[in-house]
């Protein structure tokens, strides 16, 4: 499994955009890169994946690396509903998705 | 109808006790799993169920034993555990674990157990 670091915590205020890091060096070729983030008291829930490209969707955008050895996690208009911890994970073919000690995101009002 | 149901949410068991946490979703998913999350760490992937065949065990203790009796249920049998096993287990599912590198995984809320 491909090895992720990530900032242990970021603090954003509310209504201004959030750049979340990961690293993620020894990644394959055919891995993605899935971010998930977990809400307090909550089970995790998907965010967003991609492969080379950057990618949006209604929750964040995903910037990728051209060496793909990192990727940005932005959320562009943080709210309080956002705190959460933030999880990058390269996933490939076996199913496996390996939850890394993420990033913690506060909020402040 | 996107949800993955964990029961129970809370469950206190003694060393000697046998017990199982059930999961259960209707999304048409083929790939379930089991995760185990101590408290303020990531989650840890136990096993994986594809197909309704198991086709990863993460080297757990035999004390705990999946089930998985048709692709919309999933168990967690417990029995003789250990206060150190005191953790939220996380059941999610996805699409067949065949499609891999892309498919989105549904979680529960999770069951919470302590072992005392």
């Amino acid at each position: 499994d491909a090895k992720t670091t990530q900032p242990n915590s970021m603090e954003s205020n509310e209504e201004e955009p959030v750049h979340l890091p990961c690293n993620h060096s020894t990644i394959s070729g055919t891995d993605y890169i899935h971010w998930y983030r977990q809400l307090p008291s909550q089970g995790p829930e998907y965010v967003i994946h991609g492969l080379t490209s950057n990618v949006n969707n209604r929750m964040a955008s995903l910037a990728i690396a051209e060496d793909r050895k990192s990727s940005t996690l932005i959320l562009h208009r943080a709210t309080l509903r956002d705190a959460a911890v933030y999880y990058c994970i390269p996933r490939g073919n076996a199913g496996k998705s390996t939850f890394g000690d993420g990033t913690t995101l506060t909020v402040k009002p | 109808d996107t949800e993955v149901t964990q029961t129970p949410k809370h469950l206190v068991m003694g060393m000697t006790n046998k017990k199982s946490l059930k999961c259960e979703q209707h999304m048409g998913h083929r790939a379930m799993y089991w995760y185990k999350q101590k408290a303020k760490k990531p989650p840890e992937l136990m096993f994986v169920y594809s197909y309704e065949k198991l086709s990863i065990n993460e080297s757990v203790p035999s004390r705990f034993s999946p089930e998985c009796p048709n692709s919309s249920l999933l168990n967690l049998h417990l029995h003789a555990l250990q206060p150190e096993d005191s953790a939220l287990y996380l059941c999610a599912s996805s699409q067949g674990a065949r499609a891999g590198a892309v498919v989105e995984l549904f979680f529960g809320e999770g069951s919470r157990l302590t072992v005392l």
